[in-house]
């Protein structure tokens, strides 16, 4: 079973609209939850990074949040805009470990 | 250089020749990873150096793969004899530090080339 689950598998959202996307995981013990997007074609790229006592973090329109203790997180997107399509992966890592664990993305494709 | 680089960025082969893929990562930093991702999975860890050495290999899926680093820098994964299977997007991703090590925030940061798509024909 995967350490990280990401839900919706994918969703298409109206151009201005917000979206949450979830991620949750069973990775122990916690590090870090890092968000990255990756548009078709190219590598992922950093969206933000909590360690256990971030509760909420903002990357201009990207909202992250976590709950450490039901070892969920979320990605808000608000206002979105057509540049935002792409696939969202949420990626864990444990203590003392240098692997990492990986989503399978949310796919998200923002229509005008 | 500014970002990591990944070449070629894309690769078609017939199966059963031997690949290679180039990873220049960003200058300065010590660790660097090889993904593998596929049609609509997530990323695969293959293989892990820290410097030159690589005290975890344990992603790499058999023998027909392998990779080096040299002087802490450019790493090549090569993978013989391909097969159908092996068709996916390498992705090398570098960090400053190892993720066992503490630091400064901005040096969690993993940043990822753009990947080398692979066809095996």
């Amino acid at each position: 079973k995967n350490q990280v689950e990401q839900s919706p598998q994918s969703l298409i959202i109206l151009e201005g609209k917000n979206c949450t996307l979830q991620c949750n995981y069973t990775v122990s013990p916690f590090s870090n939850l890092r968000w990255y997007k990756q548009d078709t074609g190219r590598g992922p790229v950093s969206l933000t990074i909590m360690t256990f006592s971030e509760n909420t973090k903002s990357n201009g329109r990207y909202t992250a949040t976590l709950d450490a203790d039901t070892k969920q997180s979320s990605l808000h997107i608000t206002a979105s805009q057509l540049s935002d399509s792409a696939s969202y992966i949420c990626v864990v890592s444990a203590e003392g470990n240098n692997r990492l664990a990986f989503g399978k993305g949310n796919q998200v494709v923002v229509i005008p | 250089g500014a970002g990591v680089s990944q070449s070629p960025s894309n690769k078609v082969t017939e199966k059963g020749k031997d690949v290679e893929l180039r990873c220049d990562p960003i200058s300065g930093h010590t660790a660097l990873y090889w993904y593998r991702q596929s049609l609509g999975q997530g990323l695969e860890f293959l293989i892990y150096f820290q410097g030159n050495s690589a005290p975890d290999k344990s992603g790499l899926p058999s023998d027909r793969f392998s990779a080096e680093r040299t002087g802490g820098s450019v790493s090549t994964l090569t993978i013989q004899r391909t097969q159908q299977e092996d068709s996916a997007v390498y992705l090398c991703a570098s960090r400053l530090l190892p993720f066992s090590v503490g630091g400064p925030s901005g040096a969690n940061v993993l940043t990822f080339g753009a990947g080398s798509r692979l066809t095996v024909l």
